[in-house]
């Protein structure tokens, strides 16, 4: 089975700043990695995600991460951040196999202070 | 890309009501999903609804608790029956979309946030 765990329930850090928000998992089987943005009353909307190939995968908003291996990781990273990218944000994987079962991890909640 | 829409938006309801939430997609997708998103937690699939068959639902939840329809391939529906407020979460939607690199994205709809009191 596979599992999610994000440790940061909440990250806050200042306007410009730069901010890492951390992801990681277990799976035996090949998985596919996804983080989703969650605006205050909204759905959650797909920010990047590793297929395959290159570990290093941008997605919109200025957003990039960088998929490790041998640490099970995917941690989600912007250089500089603004005020309307304050958010709910889920790491999330699903086995490689063309299932469509995400498993979510808990969230971190960005606050981008000014 | 789906645009999904979902009513309604946020409700209050007493508890050993039901009520149902309906979501609504702008494209013909043959997957829909029902998530719960309870407070503090991360989202949970609750069934899968595919037009013309029955739902299928994951461990834990029960058709008696959350019937769903699916009566296109544009709508469906999510029932709460008989609430209590440990059903107080936030009630989404997703559609399954077969892109270009092979891999079928899931497009979220805004959710229903259910309050049971």
């Amino acid at each position: 089975a596979q599992s999610v765990t994000q440790l940061d329930s909440q990250v806050p850090v200042f306007e410009e700043a730069p901010v890492e928000l951390r992801c990681n998992y277990s799976s035996s089987v090949s998985v596919y990695l996804f983080w989703y943005v969650q605006y205050p009353n909204q759905g959650l909307q797909l920010l990047l995600k590793y297929l395959s190939g290159s570990t290093l995968v941008k997605g919109i908003n200025g957003f990039e991460a960088e998929f490790n291996k041998s640490q099970t990781s995917f941690h989600l990273r912007k250089p500089s951040v603004h005020i309307s990218d304050t958010a709910e944000y889920f790491c999330a994987v699903m086995k490689a196999s063309g299932t469509y079962k995400y498993i979510f991890g808990t969230g971190t909640r960005l606050k981008v202070l000014a | 890309s789906a645009v999904i829409s979902q009513k309604p938006s946020r409700d209050i309801c007493q508890r050993g009501t039901s009520l149902t939430i309906q979501c609504q997609v702008d494209s013909q997708v043959t997957m829909m999903f029902w998530y719960r998103q309870q407070p503090g937690q991360s989202l949970t699939l609750i069934a899968t609804a595919n037009q013309g068959s029955e739902a299928t639902y994951e461990s834990g939840f029960v058709i008696d608790k959350f019937p769903i329809s699916r009566p296109n391939l544009t709508f469906s529906t999510l029932t709460v029956s008989n609430m209590s407020p440990e059903d107080s979460s936030i009630y989404l939607c997703s559609v399954e979309l077969g892109l270009a690199d092979s891999y079928n994205e899931q497009f979220f709809g805004p959710g229903t946030r259910l309050t049971v009191l």
